[in-house]
């Protein structure tokens, strides 16, 4: 099975906004709705960031916001803080052999 | 407080066996999908297995279709039953709950454990 992808890093300095693409086909990320982001601090369970594509779970700050375009998915993260430095990670359902697959993650650096 | 903990990795021989439980608390176990997922040493998530909330359904990643089986009991308890271990299995395995009662495996999954380390190796 084939992982999205997903740039290697982003960086950005506080205060600024960056966006983390994700890409896929239309037998995943642009064909479903079912697309997801996680962000995991070093040492950590990954943190549900974003669901159904754009949700925000509550207790998310509304700094993060999820999109899509065609068979692209982006996080954008505005007001960058120094706590936004983690790895982040898109998944989606695919309908491939491997019924779910996750991105191949990007590392977010706070300059 | 809503949890989940890992147990049951270690070492074992490449071709050797493992069992993963998963124990939940918090919420209502019955009512959510569950998955596992891996994450090798200084690599990225791997989705693994996923369980229906009634536990009849199963889904599996190719990578470990025919080797891992994925269950769950009628208490609290998400199993990983790890057949055929490779030094490629070598990772730390969570499970994780979907985000919804009700929802698909596939869902966003909002609740994750602290992951149980598993390495095969001779």
């Amino acid at each position: 099975q084939s992982a999205l992808t997903q740039p290697a890093s982003v960086s950005g300095s506080p205060g600024q906004s960056i966006t983390i693409s994700c890409t896929g086909t239309s037998s995943d990320v642009g064909g479903y709705t079912s697309v997801s982001w996680y962000q995991q601090q070093p040492g950590k369970a990954p943190k549900l960031m974003i669901y159904d594509v754009s949700l925000r779970p509550s207790r998310v700050s509304n700094r993060f916001s999820g999109s899509r375009s065609g068979n692209t998915a982006s996080l954008t993260i505005s007001g960058l803080q120094a706590e936004d430095e983690a790895d982040y990670y898109c998944s989606s359902y695919s309908s491939s052999s491997t019924p779910y697959v996750f991105g191949t993650g990007t590392k977010v650096t706070v300059l | 407080e809503v949890q989940l903990v890992e147990s049951g990795g270690g070492l074992v021989q490449p071709g050797g066996s493992l069992r993963l439980s998963c124990a939940a608390s918090g919420f209502t176990f019955s009512n959510y999908a569950m998955s596992w997922v891996r994450q090798a040493p200084g690599k990225g998530l791997e989705w693994v297995s996923g369980i229906s909330l009634s536990g009849g359904s199963t889904y599996y990643a190719d990578s470990v279709k025919g080797r891992f089986t994925i269950s769950r009991d009628t208490s609290r308890t998400l199993y990983l039953q790890m057949n055929s271990l490779r030094a490629e299995d070598t990772a730390i395995y969570y499970c994780a709950r979907v985000y919804l009662a009700g929802g698909y495996y596939y869902y966003g999954m909002d609740v994750w454990g602290q992951g149980t380390t598993v390495t095969v190796s001779s």
